[in-house]
């Protein structure tokens, strides 16, 4: 099955700086990758998703970029706020392969230090 | 607020109690998913209702058991359980397992078993 690893575990950063996850995952297949945002109390909330036929994805402040080949993605915040400091997962899925659930990572806590 | 509703916030419960968590989605989905979240663990899928019929049961014990009376409610009944299941409790849906890259979780149920 697939197999997602996450880095780093925490991540603090002042305020204004950018700050980037990076996730590996196992399965060639996965071609869905979204990333969830939660904050302290609330579940996780989808920010940012890419499909494997784009290699990077932008909304403003966020940004997502992947690399099949070697099948890591990235997940970039700019001009970071205090209101960005959260946990974020990464996850992977080989959506239309009869096996459609997420496999997340194991989280970052991102603290950006005002 | 994600249009996921779960219940209770917070539960504290012994080995030998029976408790159920509540979960109700006002967004028109067809999917509704539990997860366990565990401290620095990935999110781990626990059961799957797709159409009101479970579609998957993560090897998961049985000593948790979930039902899902329509598309809008799904329930996770705890009985005999083990302070190892201590964790946030999460329910999400989407708008059916074909799409559950689309996931809207509830804020979680944080169970502590003494």
């Amino acid at each position: 099955g697939e197999n997602v690893e996450q880095h780093p575990s925490t991540l603090s950063v002042q305020e204004g700086d950018s700050a980037v996850i990076k996730c590996t995952y196992s399965d060639s297949a996965s071609n869905y990758f979204p990333w969830y945002k939660q904050e302290l109390g609330k579940g996780p909330q989808l920010i940012i998703d890419i499909r494997s036929n784009v290699g990077e994805k932008k909304d403003q402040r966020i940004a997502v970029t992947l690399n099949k080949t070697a099948k890591h993605f990235s997940l970039h915040i700019t001009e970071t706020q205090p209101e960005d400091s959260a946990v974020y997962f990464c996850a992977a899925t080989p959506l239309d392969t009869g096996r459609r659930a997420l496999t997340f990572g194991s989280g970052t806590r991102l603290q950006v230090q005002p | 607020e994600t249009g996921v509703t779960q219940t209770p916030r917070h539960l504290v419960m012994g080995m030998t109690n029976k408790k159920s968590l509540k979960c109700e989605q006002h967004l028109g989905h067809n999917a509704m998913y539990w997860y366990k979240q565990s401290a620095k663990k990935p999110l781990e899928l626990m059961f799957v209702y797709n159409f009101k019929e479970q579609t998957e049961n993560n090897s998961v014990p049985s000593r948790f058991s979930p039902e899902c009376p329509n598309s809008s409610h799904l329930f996770l009944h705890l009985h005999t359980l083990q302070p190892e299941d201590s964790a946030l409790y999460l329910c999400a849906s989407s708008p059916s397992e074909a799409t559950n890259e689309k996931l809207f979780f509830g804020s979680g149920t944080q169970l502590s078993v003494l």
